[in-house]
């Protein structure tokens, strides 16, 4: 058990552009957690998966947001047509709705900090 | 008005010093409550998590829930250089349905321990 990960670690682009983060969850966990944190903020949820099916979206994601997990597993997070508003860490975590701590436990990933231009 | 409320100092304390740090809230739907930890530019880390209200403890932390006052406390006993992180709390609501697993977060709290 490798722990949440996510790719890229940093990502630099420039406004208007689309950009793809990746999320792979601790193997075997069901759900699975988008959060947005800019600097001096606690992270905001953005939206959650259980398996592949999306079952809720905050209000801050606009529709220039996008997120998949198309077979369960890993998760994908979409921004099109990026503005420099969006620069912020972007984090997923995992947890399972099995075993005692349910889903109150969730583990974080180590982010993917984004810089719009 | 934010939902969940933390001070986010800077809090500055001598190693070996008691840390308390505090949120309060005002959704009284909230029953489970957490403290995460923050080290610079890494993701949180889950150091405790309480249902309802209570104490608990592991090791030199000790988490407080008070739900009559909507406050949650963390104590950290014998401070640590290493304790020198941002600390999160963070809760939801078990209403079930599909709001079970969104998690609300405080602004945290930046804690220096110096030697």
């Amino acid at each position: 058990d490798t722990g949440v990960s996510q790719n890229p670690r940093h990502k630099i682009t420039k406004r208007g552009q689309n950009v793809t983060f990746r999320c792979d969850p601790i193997s075997e966990h069901n759900r699975l957690y988008w959060y947005r944190q800019t600097l001096g903020q606690g992270p905001e949820f953005l939206t959650y998966f259980q398996n592949e099916a999306q079952l809720e979206k905050s209000r801050l994601l606009s529709d220039r947001f996008s997120a998949e997990r198309p077979k369960g597993s890993f998760s994908t997070l979409e921004i099109q047509r990026t503005e420099q508003g969006d620069s912020a860490m972007y984090l997923c975590a995992s947890s399972s709705t099995s075993g005692p701590l349910r889903e109150e436990t969730q583990y974080f990933g180590p982010g993917t900090r984004l810089l719009v231009l | 008005q934010k939902e969940v409320e933390q001070d986010p100092g800077p809090l500055s304390v001598p190693e070996g010093a008691i840390v308390s740090l505090n949120c309060t809230y005002s959704n009284s739907a909230f029953q489970y409550f957490m403290w995460y930890r923050q080290y610079s530019r890494k993701g949180p880390e889950l150091l405790m998590y309480t249902y309802s209200s209570g104490n608990k403890e592991d090791g030199r932390f000790t988490a407080q829930v008070d739900k009559s006052s909507k406050y949650i406390s963390l104590f950290i006993r014998d401070s640590q250089p290493s304790d020198s992180a941002t600390y999160l709390c963070a809760m939801n609501n078990p209403a079930g349905g599909t709001s079970y697993g969104k998690l609300t977060f405080g602004q945290g709290t930046i804690l220096t321990v110096h030697p």
